[in-house]
């Protein structure tokens, strides 16, 4: 059964970058679409993008600018990049395996809070 | 952008009650509707996909319909273990938007 494991820093600066890894285990990166979704803390859903193994991305208008998708298959992960964070990135992060539209494995989710 | 209105926010009900959530999409989006629920602390579950498909190993007490901008999600009878938050989550246009949530207790 297929494991996914969210890492990274608990807590980012304003304006620095927020970088989290998802490590696969249980199965392998190469299918599926991989995704990243996020939750500010008591809010909703908000869908980050996702990514085809091979490469193919497409991300939420409200964070194209901002967002970078990435999967290294010879480590079975896959990351995301937030840059130029503020408070309003502060949230629950989850990394989840599916379709294009449907999320069926997910993460535990990992909080990364944006302050000075 | 496809918006998705989800009610009510919340709801209250005795366990053994028939419980339902709507979901309205502000245009067509076909079938391409899929209901989470999340428990405190815990990652979304798939439940329903395709608007009224039950996902594997998903109890059948668990049910989803409708079809274009107007569907529904049941419980048909409430159980203590389902008290979570439930979201829909459209895929029309390979942009995918989750509605509010509605927040799930036990009278």
């Amino acid at each position: 059964q297929v494991q996914l494991q969210e890492s990274g820093p608990g807590l980012v600066k304003p304006s620095e970058t927020l970088s989290l890894t998802c490590t696969v285990s249980g199965g392998s990166i190469s299918s599926y679409y991989w995704s990243w979704i996020r939750q500010p803390p008591g809010k909703g859903l908000e869908w980050i993008g996702y990514m085809y193994y091979s490469g193919s991305t497409n991300y939420n208008p409200s964070l194209k600018s901002r967002v970078t998708i990435s999967v290294d298959t010879s480590k079975n992960q896959f990351s995301l990049k937030v840059r130029s964070v503020t408070a309003a990135d502060t949230a629950v992060y989850y990394c989840a395996r599916g379709s294009r539209s449907t999320s069926r494995a997910w993460g535990q989710g990992t909080l990364v809070t944006v302050s000075s | 952008d496809i918006q998705m209105t989800q009610s009510p926010s919340s709801l209250s009900a005795s366990v053994g009650d028939r419980i339902t959530i709507t979901c309205q999409a502000s245009q067509d989006i076909s079938n391409y509707l899929n209901w989470y629920q999340q428990k405190p602390g815990k990652a979304p579950e798939l439940l329903i996909y395709d608007a009224s498909n039950l996902e594997a190993g998903v109890p059948s007490r668990f049910s989803g319909s409708g079809s274009g901008t107007d569907f529904t999600f049941t419980i048909s009878s409430l159980q203590p273990e389902d008290i979570a938050t439930y979201y829909c989550q459209q895929y029309d246009n390979l942009l995918l938007t989750f509605g509010g949530g509605t927040k799930v207790e036990i009278k």
